[in-house]
């Protein structure tokens, strides 16, 4: 069964700061992998979808690579804004679609 | 517009009574999934359906029935609720590898 894991659980940034959020799988035979980002009570809202093929992709100010082999992913965020606050989950997507517990950032003005 | 719609949104019931969360999209995705997200223990699955008239258990079955008739539909059916079915739900679809997509969430309260 796959198992996905987030770390940190929490973070807490001052507005400006680059930061890596990490994403790691026990099982290498994936599809893709997402990113979301929820905001407080409220649905999730797609960011990045790398696939199992890819090395990586790029939104804005995001990036989001993937070494299946390690069974790691990482999202890197550039310059850090206080609209950025929310809860970031990994999914990762084989014959069914698992979810990490998330990362709580916090992006202080 | 592609679309997952989950309805209804908000719903307070009481224990026992029988209650239905539909799940419709408009992709012709063959993969559908049912997740319940409650304070920290994030999202867990509770049923998968790789196509019309296969579908699995997931992390948190217990409680739940579903049904896969039709492609586009995927409800979630609580026999009798109970006051530890009160979370967050969102159902999601898929087609291979291509992105995942979510409803807006269904929030229910059983007293």
């Amino acid at each position: 069964k796959q198992e996905v894991t987030q770390i940190p659980a929490a973070l807490s940034v001052p507005e400006g700061e680059n930061l890596v959020l990490n994403c790691s799988f026990t099982d290498s035979a994936i599809y893709n992998l997402q990113w979301f980002r929820q905001d407080p009570g409220k649905g999730l809202t797609s960011l990045l979808l790398i696939q199992s093929s890819q090395r990586e992709q790029t939104s804005g100010r995001l990036n989001a690579s993937l070494d299946k082999s390690s069974g790691r992913s990482t999202l890197y965020i550039a310059a850090s804004q206080p609209g950025d606050s929310a809860t970031y989950l990994c999914a990762v997507r084989s014959n069914d679609m698992r979810f990490g517990a998330g990362t709580r950032l916090t992006v202080k003005p | 517009e592609a679309q997952v719609t989950q309805n209804p949104r908000y719903l307070i019931t009481v224990t026992g009574k029988k209650l239905t969360v539909t799940c419709s999209q408009n992709m012709n995705h063959e993969y559908m999934s049912w997740y319940r997200q409650d304070p920290g223990l994030g999202l867990r699955q509770i049923y998968y359906s790789m196509n019309v008239e296969v579908t699995d258990k997931g992390d948190v079955p217990e409680g739940y029935k579903v049904s896969r008739k039709e492609k586009r539909n995927f409800p979630l059916i609580l026999e009798s609720p109970s006051p530890n079915q009160t979370s967050l739900y969102f159902c999601a679809s898929g087609e291979g590898s291509t992105e995942a997509f979510f409803g807006q969430g269904t929030r229910l309260t059983v007293v």
